[in-house]
């Protein structure tokens, strides 16, 4: 089946400007993550949506970093007033309700959207 | 979650059995070890994960020692495309829920020469 899309793959902005990023996780899946990778850098964690819980906004960056999720279903990254720091390849995943000895937690990974800040 | 530590780098030949190492000296009762792998330019893989027992599937075999406090990933046949950086992650999993967030370490880049 389908896996985790992201879109678009790369983009360029100026400094200043607003993005979105945006994330279609896997059918049916109810976990999704927002993540950043910085050249030569290890995986980041920023966001979690989980159902319609609240969601876990712990590693969001600044006040500039905000996401969605609607319908339980797609999601939006939305970097404002973007920085050359905000520079990154960010990561979506999604994962589902499984039982502990069917991957349970196992997260699967789109392509990334590339950003770069002129 | 429980914080990992990887060696920074390691190498190993073609054809030969890659045997990475994790420490996770703090690891609770509750908490599995995941390993994922990313290879350039690609999103995360998952690749293996268990609790106490060791684990074994198509892609590798996971031997945790009996306290729990270090594992080792293990790929039997290392070829020229399992060159990439390998995370290992521990973490709770509650039965039948969506995982909560995953906190990636920095990883170990392995290489396999030919």
């Amino acid at each position: 089946g389908a896996g985790v899309s992201q879109s678009p793959s790369n983009k360029v902005t100026e400094k200043g400007k607003d993005v979105e990023l945006r994330c279609d996780p896997i059918s049916g899946h109810t976990a999704l993550y927002w993540y950043r990778q910085s050249l030569g850098q290890g995986l980041e964690f920023l966001i979690y949506f989980q159902g319609n819980s609240a969601p876990d906004k712990s590693g969001l960056p600044s006040d500039r970093f905000s996401a969605e999720r609607t319908g339980g279903s797609v999601s939006t990254l939305t970097i404002q007033r973007t920085q050359q720091e905000d520079s990154a390849v960010y990561l979506c995943a999604s994962s589902s309700r499984r039982g502990v000895g069917q991957g349970a937690g196992e997260q699967y990974f789109g392509p990334g959207t590339r950003l770069t800040v002129t | 979650d429980a914080k990992t530590t990887q060696p920074t780098s390691m190498d190993c030949a073609e054809g030969r059995a890659a045997n990475l190492p994790c420490n996770h000296s703090t690891i609770s009762g509750n908490e599995y070890v995941y390993w994922y792998r990313q290879i350039h330019s690609q999103g995360p893989q998952y690749i293996i994960h268990g609790l106490k027992n060791n684990e074994t599937n198509e892609m590798a075999s996971l031997i945790i020692t009996e306290d729990r406090k270090s594992s080792t990933l293990i790929l039997p046949h290392a070829t020229l495309r399992d060159t990439a950086v390998y995370y290992c992650i521990v973490r709770v999993v509650i039965p039948y829920s969506s995982a909560s967030k995953i906190i990636f370490g920095s990883g170990t880049r392995l290489s396999i020469r030919p």
